[in-house]
């Protein structure tokens, strides 16, 4: 069935240094891919998507891109900052239907100043 | 516009209590979810509803009941609760053109 793999975390990271955050999945056809972000004591938001192969999605200096031939959307930003610590999760949306999430089990980030 | 509310925010249970997670949207989604976090497992649905009046199991439903009360609400009901689901649940919703799910704070609940 579809599954997501993303890297186990915790990733820990001085402020400023270069982010990546991998994810893989397993899909029939080609699903709709996100990021979501969970900060400290909040629900998760939505962070970026692509929608077909070879779109990037990008918000708030993150970017991800749909990779078709390697089943991959890896997460990177060229400086994080203290203000990016969170739990970030990749997801696909299933594709039998109703708009179900299938999501990775998440990677804790923590940048430090 | 409050996007999606969960109440309550946190909740202890002794094992065999009942209780009802309320959950509401106002953006005029049809679909709502409900989901639970576990450490290290990522979030499982639980059960959603395509539209009004519809609700389907999903990956862990086991001990859990649904309501789609109308097109704003969506309830999860623990009729009988146990120490396996001490977890955080949230609530989530979607229109079906962009495919975004929206998630509420989340209940954070403990069964004792």
């Amino acid at each position: 069935g579809d599954s997501v793999t993303q890297m186990e975390g915790p990733v820990t990271l001085s402020e400023e240094a270069f982010l990546t955050i991998n994810c893989t999945y397993t899909a029939t056809g080609y699903p709709s891919l996100f990021w979501y972000v969970q900060y400290p004591g909040e629900g998760l938001q939505l962070l970026l998507k692509a929608t077909k192969a070879d779109d990037k999605g990008s918000n708030k200096g993150f970017e991800a891109t749909y990779r078709k031939e390697t089943t991959s959307f890896h997460l990177e930003k060229g400086s994080v900052q203290v203000s990016d610590s969170a739990v970030y999760f990749c997801a696909l949306l299933f594709s039998g239907g109703y708009n179900k999430l299938i999501f990775g089990a998440g990677t804790r980030l923590a940048v430090h100043p | 516009n409050a996007g999606v509310t969960q109440t309550p925010k946190f909740q202890v249970l002794k094992t065999g209590q009942s209780m009802t997670l309320q959950c509401a949207q106002d953006m005029n989604h049809n679909s709502m979810y409900w989901y639970r976090q576990d450490p290290g497992m990522g979030l499982r649905l639980i059960y959603y509803s395509a539209s009004e009046g519809t609700t389907d199991k999903g990956e862990v439903p086991n001990g859990y009941n649904v309501s789609r009360l109308n097109k704003r609400e969506f309830s999860l009901r623990l009729e009988s609760a146990a120490p396996s689901q001490t977890s955080v649940y949230f609530c989530a919703s979607s229109d079906q053109v962009y495919n975004e799910q929206f998630f509420g704070p989340g209940t954070r609940l403990t069964v004792l």
